[in-house]
């Protein structure tokens, strides 16, 4: 069974740079495209980007200029830094694992909070 | 900007049938905006429903099915069940990139 386990600080400074891992158990990396979405309070769902096992990223058009999505295969894990946040950053971040039009296993989710 | 649209809220009876849409900005959704559905519950991790328009997981209950419906993506429930009561939210591919649905919250009652 395949699951997917966000970590990081659930506090972040206004102007820092929000930092995430998601760990990745039960199932290789390989061959699969690796997600961060997130919900703000109170709104639906946004997609932030992905990365492709073998390295490829794309990010949503308006965050694109702040995000970076990375992964590392052989820890099992993916990660994604937000610069210059605002406190519009504050939201449940989730990752998830798709097959390309399949999308699959979520996170269970972690709340940052963006305020000083 | 490309926008996706759900109804905010629906509300149908235990054993009702009840289809929410997902309507693009774009124009008519096809199959190559390979919807995917998705289930959130409070507290829970969003739970996948269906891929690719209408292909079921493994765990997806067989009262949940996926279509298009009059330039739509659908997903109907049939037999609701209380346990249903959740919110809702359809995702599109469009332009190489990923775009949520507004989401609509399903109201057992």
């Amino acid at each position: 069974q395949v699951q997917l386990q966000e970590s990081g600080p659930g506090l972040v400074k206004p102007s820092e740079t929000l930092s995430l891992t998601c760990t990745v158990s039960g199932g290789s990396m390989s061959h699969y495209y690796w997600s961060w979405i997130r919900q703000p309070p109170g709104k639906g769902l946004e997609w932030i980007g992905y990365i492709y096992y073998s390295g490829s990223t794309k990010y949503d058009p308006s965050l694109k200029s702040r995000v970076n999505i990375s992964v590392d295969t052989s820890k099992n894990k993916f990660s994604l830094k937000l610069s210059s946040v605002t406190a519009a950053d504050t939201a449940v971040y989730y990752c998830a694992r798709s097959g390309g039009t399949e999308w699959g296993y979520w996170g269970q989710g972690t709340l940052v909070t963006v305020s000083s | 900007q490309t926008v996706v649209t759900q109804e905010p809220s629906l509300t149908v009876s235990p054993g009702g049938t009840v289809t929410l849409t997902c309507a693009c900005s774009t124009g008519a959704v096809t199959s190559h905006y390979y919807p995917n559905w998705f289930q959130l519950k409070p507290g829970q991790a969003p739970r996948a429903l269906i891929y690719s328009t209408d292909n079921k997981h493994s765990w997806t209950p067989a009262r949940f099915s996926g279509s298009l419906l009059g330039g739509k993506a659908a997903l109907t429930v049939s037999g609701v069940q209380p346990g249903d009561e959740a919110e809702y939210y359809c995702l599109l591919y469009y332009d190489d990139t990923w775009v949520f649905g507004g989401g609509t919250k399903l109201t057992v009652l």
